[in-house]
């Protein structure tokens, strides 16, 4: 089993849409979790970041995690074509180094 | 400049060239990262280095020769390397190599994109 799943997509939504990215993980050991978005031909921007279980909302962006079910997610809403990258989620445990993991990334492509 | 700043973006090279991957950051960070990112695969920690000292090495092949010499710069020097390291390499650097928190997080680079001939 793969440390962090998610689906690579790609996920075509049109402009306006709710998107829902998510991440599932292995390792209970997992305390802090952070979306980031990579355009093409960009390295990776840290978008969200959250200790433990719970919602937290920026803006548009909302993050959930639950850690008892190992679960992670992304929320868009009034999705932009602007929001067009791939999102990579990520999580930790207290300390930076090979406990560090990233999933592979979602495409997303939001259509005007 | 700001943030961190990877040259050259695009190299091209044979198996048997030496070449190095230069990296900048201006962020006044103490640690500093080389990531390895291939299509539709995780990102994949290479080296770390905090206050100049390595502290990760994720059993990376020798090819790969990284080299920080001091808080700001790092190098990857490769030589005789194989087809399949062609790739992104990824540059990262966080306040310190230590706790993650809201305000030790990673910033990178835009990359320096890799093919080997």
């Amino acid at each position: 089993q793969k440390e962090v799943e998610q689906d690579p997509g790609p996920l075509s939504v049109p402009e306006g849409a709710i998107v829902s990215l998510n991440c599932t993980y292995s390792n209970s050991a997992f305390q802090y979790f952070m979306w980031y978005r990579q355009y093409s031909r960009k390295g990776p921007e840290l978008l969200m970041y959250t200790y433990s279980s719970g919602n937290k909302e920026d803006g548009r962006f909302t993050a959930q995690v639950d850690k008892s079910s190992k679960y992670i997610s992304l929320f868009i809403r009034d999705s932009q074509p602007s929001d067009s990258a791939t999102y990579l989620c990520a999580m930790s445990g207290e300390n930076y180094g090979q406990n560090f993991v990233f999933g592979p990334g979602t495409r997303l492509s939001v259509l005007p | 400049e700001t943030g961190v700043t990877q040259t050259p973006r695009h190299l091209v090279m044979g198996m048997t060239n030496k070449k190095s991957l230069k990296c900048e950051q201006h962020l006044g960070h103490n640690a500093m990262y080389w990531y390895k990112q291939s299509a539709k695969k995780p990102l994949e920690l290479m080296f770390v280095y905090n206050f100049k000292e390595q502290t990760e090495n994720n059993s990376v092949p020798s090819r790969f020769s990284p080299e920080c010499p001091n808080s700001s710069h790092l190098f990857l020097h490769l030589h005789t390397l194989q087809p399949e390291d062609s790739a992104l390499y990824l540059c990262a650097s966080s306040q310190d190599g230590g706790r993650v928190t809201g305000a030790n997080v990673l910033t990178f680079g835009a990359g320096s994109r890799l093919t080997v001939l």
